[in-house]
């Protein structure tokens, strides 16, 4: 069965670094999303990438935030200047055939 | 902006009984997905309800759709430690994104 990948699975990096995510969608699909989750709290959407640009973006995804599909298969989250309130759980998810399926996510700890 | 509800937003069940979790939004939407996540994990796609009235079942879990009422249930039957988990709705916005609610942490206990 298809799936979403992403690396890495844990990054704990310094804040004011920058950090990318990496997400490799599954091939057919056309659109993409980066959802996040701070421990404990509820999913909540990021951005969505369609035909390589971002079609939706919440207030969440400020200027620090930046996304891109770089060689055609990986799809990357950028956060250019970390915060400690950038600590949570990045999921990608593409969607189709009406499922959004997700990656296992990657581990992000601002310290 | 469309809200999800979910409730309870905590429930201990006994293995065996049988509970309902609701899954109320505050848009007209007609797809709405459930998930499972384990802690620590990813999201398991559970089910996904395309239309009013529908009702699709997996093992001990039922989940329906009533689009005018702006509702989903999740019924989960004779309840197994197994089960013990948090679930997710997430409402489709136009094929744009996933409004998620707040999720049901569940604790069956033996």
């Amino acid at each position: 069965e298809p799936e979403v990948t992403q690396t890495p699975s844990h990054q704990v990096t310094q804040m004011g670094q920058e950090v990318i995510l990496r997400c490799v969608p599954i091939s057919n699909h056309l659109y993409f999303y980066w959802y996040r989750q701070i421990l404990g709290q509820k999913v909540e959407f990021l951005v969505s990438f369609y035909n390589n640009e971002i079609s939706e973006k919440s207030e969440i995804f400020d200027d620090q935030f930046s996304v891109e599909r770089p060689d055609g298969s990986n799809f990357t989250l950028k956060i250019r200047s970390t915060k400690l309130e950038d600590s949570a759980m990045y999921f990608c998810s593409t969607s189709g055939n009406y499922e959004q399926y997700f990656g296992p996510g990657t581990r992000l700890t601002v310290t | 902006e469309l809200k999800v509800e979910q409730n309870p937003l905590f429930l201990s069940m006994q293995e065996g009984k049988n509970y309902t979790i609701y899954c109320n939004y505050s848009t007209t939407s007609d797809r709405l997905y459930w998930y499972r996540q384990d802690p620590g994990k990813s999201l398991e796609s559970l089910f996904v309800l395309l239309s009013n009235g529908a009702v699709k079942q997996e093992g001990r879990l039922m989940a329906s759709l009533d689009t005018k009422a702006r509702l989903s249930t999740l019924h989960i039957t004779a309840a197994v430690h197994d089960l013990s988990a948090t679930y997710f709705c997430a409402v489709d916005l136009y094929g744009n994104k996933l409004v998620f609610g707040a999720g049901t942490i569940l604790r069956v206990k033996s």
